[in-house]
């Protein structure tokens, strides 16, 4: 099992709709973060959260510590946000746990 | 923030043959670390390397053939050494700055042919 699971795998959606993503994590925690992946390959940091809730023009992304779940939400989707999420946990034993990413497609 | 260039920013090299990866900061960082993303895959740890120390390796990674230098606050480099078509990847920088913020270099899209 994966230190840091997420869901779903796939996920195609029309423009303009809301998005979620969700990131479970077993290991402790010191900081998490979202990270977003074009089809370049380049890596882009878009939150990094240790609690509670951060908003970033249409990005919304939520930590719960004591369930270890957060979520990535995409509202008023476009085509430019197709691309692969990940999540990652940074533990207090400074070692990064990475999820195996969401890939979005969003459809004009 | 932190601004990251790498280089080359893809290659395709033959079996046998090695390649050096550069990656550049444009502020002095304590920790950079190196990561390797397989096709289809998520982010692996390669190694992290702090100035004036040796790198320090993941499971499954070692030095003779991932060397890796690290001659100043601003700049490391990776060696991909007598790659064969497994180390087909992209290959990325990234360090750590305020607190737990990490910033990420384009990558190195590697074929290895």
């Amino acid at each position: 099992k994966n230190e840091v699971e997420q869901s779903p795998q796939n996920l195609t959606a029309q423009e303009g709709e809301f998005i979620t993503i969700n990131c479970s994590y077993s290991v402790g925690i010191s900081a998490l973060h979202w990270l977003q992946q074009h089809p370049g390959g380049g890596i882009v940091s878009l939150f990094m959260l240790s609690s509670g809730k951060k908003k970033h023009g249409r990005l919304i992304a939520t930590i719960n510590i004591q369930e270890k779940h957060s979520s990535l939400h995409i509202t008023a989707s476009h085509p430019r946000d197709s691309a692969v999420y990940i999540c990652a946990v940074y533990s207090p034993g400074n070692q990064f746990y990475f999820g195996t990413g969401t890939s979005l497609t969003v459809i004009p | 923030s932190a601004v990251i260039s790498q280089k080359p920013s893809r290659d395709i090299c033959q079996r046998g043959t090695s390649l050096t990866i550069q990656c550049q900061v444009d502020s002095q960082v304590t920790m950079m670390f190196w990561y390797r993303q397989q096709p289809g895959q998520s982010l692996t740890l390669i190694a992290t390397a702090n100035q004036g120390s040796e790198a320090t390796y993941e499971s499954g990674f070692v030095i003779d053939k991932f060397p890796i230098s690290r001659p100043n606050l601003t700049f490391s480099t990776l060696t991909v050494s007598n790659m064969s078509p497994e180390d087909s990847s992209i290959y990325l920088c990234s360090v750590e700055r305020d607190g737990y913020e990490q910033y990420f270099g384009p990558g190195t899209r590697l074929t290895v042919t």
